[in-house]
Formats: structure tokens, sequence, C-alpha cells
């Protein structure tokens, strides 16, 4: 079968470094995503990985192990506007994406 | 990149009763998906809405149910029909950018069936 597995929730303190894991068996390989969600909205688009090795954007930067099924999402000097939900999904052989259930990440101050 | 204008952004419906979701997009796309993200759950994939064709359900869900039509390559609607509590979600509209790397989305509809 195909699976996504993500925490379900992450705590973490406004400044510091946070590391969001997925990792994933699906029937063929052609790209995987990092969204967020913010409560109550649609999902917006933070990276794209279909290589191996570590997408940077700005705060945020995203790694791909596709040997090993497995990404992470690490955000920097998080801010407060952080929490919010991140979502890994992979598109699969059928180019359909295939979502992981979602990661609550929680800023304290 | 794309734009889509969903709407109804939210909607409160009696049982029974059927509620159309429309979704517009600023370019010409192939494909456009409907999902469904039950309250503190990923998205669900219902449909794959193709211009001139049927469109393509995942298992779970029936057209008589969802009934999607997609008239040209801007524009679709889905149809929650026949609703029930259960039915009460955020349904959102989705295409690719040309290049494939970004799924854009419409705002989401959240329907509350009452």
């Amino acid at each position: 079968g195909q699976n996504i597995d993500q925490p379900t929730e992450m705590t973490a303190t406004e400044g510091a470094i946070v590391q969001i894991n997925c990792t994933y068996q699906t029937s063929g390989f052609n790209g995987l995503f990092w969204y967020q969600q913010h409560a109550g909205e649609a999902p917006t688009f933070l990276s794209y990985n279909v290589l191996d090795g570590l997408e940077e954007k700005g705060r945020f930067s995203s790694f791909l192990s596709r040997s090993k099924g497995y990404s992470y999402l690490l955000l920097k000097e998080l801010q407060m506007k952080d929490s919010a939900s991140y979502l890994c999904a992979v598109r699969g052989g059928n180019y359909q994406l295939i979502w992981g259930a979602g990661t609550k990440l929680i800023i304290k101050p | 990149s794309a734009v889509i204008s969903q709407k109804p952004s939210r909607d409160i419906c009696q049982r029974g009763t059927s509620l159309t979701i429309q979704c517009q997009v600023d370019s010409q796309v192939t494909m456009m998906f409907w999902y469904r993200q039950q309250p503190g759950q990923s998205l669900t994939l219902i449909a794959t809405a193709n211009q001139g064709s049927e469109a393509t359900y995942e298992s779970g869900f029936v057209i008589d149910k969802f009934p999607i039509s997609r008239p040209n390559l801007t524009f679709s609607t889905l149809t929650v029909s026949n609703m029930s509590p259960e039915d009460s979600s955020i349904y959102l509209c989705s295409v690719w950018a040309s290049e494939g790397s970004e799924a854009f989305f419409g705002q989401g509809t959240r329907l509350t069936v009452v």
C-alpha cells in the first residue's frame, strides 16, 4: 500500500529551529512537496524536491533521500506566525498527490 | 502560476439538500482535482475532473453523491448531494502548475451540514 508518515504534533520555541520529518512508501515517485496550512485556510506551497539533497528557500529548507524514502522540512528562526500544520505530499507514479496527515506545529514565546 | 477563485467560501446547509461549489482558474488546465479535508485530517482526493469526459472518482466516492461538471478548461463544479452532517468538511479544488512543480489550491469551501 501507499503510506506517508509524519509526526502528529510538535512544539518549538520562537527563534529556534525545528525539523519535521516525513517518511513515505509509494508506488512510484515523481516528487515530494511540503505545504503549510493555517487553520481554516487552503494549503500554501513551501517546497518541492524531486532529486536527492537540500533545497533552501529563505528560512525554510527541505531535504530528500529517495533511497531512504525520507524527507524533512527545516524551519529556522521560528516566528509565531509559523504556527500551522505542515503537510508532506508525494506525487506517485500516476501523478496524483498522496498526502500525509500533517504535523501541527505549535510555537511558544 | 495559477490563480483559482473558489466559491462559496463557506455555507451552512440543511441535511438532505445539495450544494454546488465552483472553481474558476485564470488559465487553461487539463486536470482539476477536488479534495475533501475533514476536521483535523489531511486532504483526501474525491475525483479528477477532465474537460470533455466524465470525472474519475477515487475509492469511496461516487458520482451520484458528488457529481462534477467540467464544461471548459478553466471551470469546474462539485456538487455535494443529499447532504448529511458527515459531509461537513472543507472542500478544495486544485490544479497543477504547467511545469508540474507546484499544486495550486482554491481558497476552500467550509461546509457545515445541520
